[in-house]
């Protein structure tokens, strides 16, 4: 299956600061790429996803950018809050999900 | 969006039991869904796919005969745990693909069932 690589594990930032995720993937005919948000004790939550045909994508304070000559992308969250302190994972389509390792996200207040 | 249900969210059991986990589409049919499973710290490992009305599809090293997955219909498949021991104990989570979205690769999940045995 597919090869999906996460960094960093653990992201600890300063409220306000941005935070960046990055992740590689092995499979070039991936062509789906979405980022999940888990909180202790929930099933994951998707928050933004990327398709091979554009290379960024925005929702107020996340972003996506995608590069597929390099095989990776990377999620950026700006203005960071507490209440953005979770696991992300990123994971990419080859039908099944494969999902990155996860980073553990800690915002300081 | 889409919403996936899981019940029991937590369950304990003893040792040598079956436990049964269902995880249902409330808004859309899900001719495909998934089965992770979650150890503490750790990322959701795919355990099978099941697809609606024919035999699921075990990830390698996953055993189906002790983790038997049913797909009766659009909208619900079971994962039964049988004779469960103690290493058995993780987070167990669903996903679904919405058949009307299906070209898109979206999936929802579910929250999740704690499975905890003693």
């Amino acid at each position: 299956g597919e090869n999906v690589e996460q960094h960093p594990s653990t992201l600890s930032v300063q409220e306000g600061d941005s935070a960046v995720i990055k992740c590689t993937y092995s499979d070039s005919a991936s062509n789906y790429f979405p980022w999940y948000k888990q909180e202790l004790g929930k099933g994951p939550q998707l928050i933004i996803d990327i398709r091979s045909n554009v290379g960024e994508k925005k929702d107020q304070r996340i972003a996506v950018t995608l590069n597929k000559t390099a095989k990776h992308f990377s999620l950026h969250i700006t203005e960071t809050q507490p209440e953005d302190s979770a696991v992300y994972f990123c994971a990419t389509n080859d039908y099944k999900l494969s999902f990155g390792a996860g980073t553990t996200v800690t915002v300081r207040a | 969006g889409a919403v996936v249900s899981q019940h029991p969210s937590w369950v304990i059991c003893k040792s040598g039991t079956s436990v049964k986990i269902e995880c249902r589409s409330l808004d859309f049919q899900a001719t495909t869904m998934f089965w992770y499973r979650q150890f503490p710290k750790q990322s959701l490992m795919l355990m099978a796919t099941s697809n609606e009305g024919s035999k699921a599809t075990y990830e390698q090293g996953v055993e189906k005969d002790k983790f038997l997955i049913n797909h009766a219909s659009l909208t619900l498949s079971t994962l039964t745990v049988t004779s469960a021991h103690p290493e058995d104990s993780s987070f167990y989570i669903c996903s679904a693909r919405d058949w009307d979205r299906a070209n898109t690769g979206e999936l929802f999940f579910g929250e999740g069932s704690r499975l905890t045995v003693l």
